[in-house]
């Protein structure tokens, strides 16, 4: 089946743009999670569904960034006002379920590049 | 805490060697799930194994082994006989829970030369 996916793949933004990442998970996987990857910070935890829920929205950089789900499945990370410290890959990973370290399918991720 | 170590930030073999990646974590749950991924140039992070902490069973598949060892809280990845297609980064990472994260180790860049 379908992995899964994300949009765009590459997304080239100026400064103080707002953006919008788009996540397709696997078909009935009800965990959905972002992360990111940088070279300074690694690859850290941004937020978490379990559903349309998302419990603890701490792990988001500043309140410039937002995530929602709807339908239990598409998530959207909306960045807005971009700085250039936000230009990293974003990456999204769903799994069949939040709890007991289900494992985490990642997609491709989306690469933003913010100048 | 609650991290993951990888000391080893690259390692480079000729191909056929065998290499072991070492993995050290920190925890304060009796209940834990440790990941190993590794992500080729292509960027995608790739799913190799998932453990839970009651299993300290070694596991290998193919080429691919990993020794779980609770006494000194690590969990290595050990390559046999390695490929040029082995060439990628790899992570080790451990899911907190109640937090719902995973937590990667920096990584473990692997280079395989012909």
């Amino acid at each position: 089946g379908a992995g899964v996916s994300q949009s765009p793949s590459n997304k080239v933004t100026e400064k103080g743009k707002d953006v919008e990442l788009r996540c397709d998970p696997i078909s009935g996987h009800t965990a959905l999670y972002w992360y990111r990857q940088s070279l300074g910070q690694g690859l850290e935890f941004l937020i978490y569904f379990q559903g349309n829920s998302a419990p603890d929205k701490s792990g988001l950089p500043s309140d410039r960034f937002s995530a929602e789900r709807t339908g239990g499945s598409v998530s959207t990370l909306t960045i807005q006002r971009t700085q250039q410290e936000d230009s990293a890959v974003y990456l999204c990973a769903s799994s069949l379920d939040y709890r007991e370290g289900d494992e985490q399918y990642f997609g491709p991720g989306t690469r933003l590049t913010v100048t | 805490a609650q991290k993951v170590t990888q000391a080893q930030t690259e390692i480079s073999v000729v191909e056929k060697e065998d290499v072991t990646l070492d993995c050290v974590y920190e925890t304060r749950d009796t209940t834990y799930y440790l990941f190993w991924y590794k992500q080729p140039p292509s960027g995608e992070l790739v799913f190799l194994i998932r453990r839970n902490s009651f299993d300290e069973q070694n596991e290998i598949s193919g080429r691919y082994s990993w020794n779980f060892q609770k006494s000194t809280s690590s969990f290595n990845f050990t390559i046999t006989a390695s490929q040029v297609v082995d060439s990628a980064v790899y992570f080790c990472a451990l899911f907190i829970q109640g937090a719902q994260k995973l937590v990667f180790g920096q990584g473990t860049r692997l280079t395989i030369n012909p």
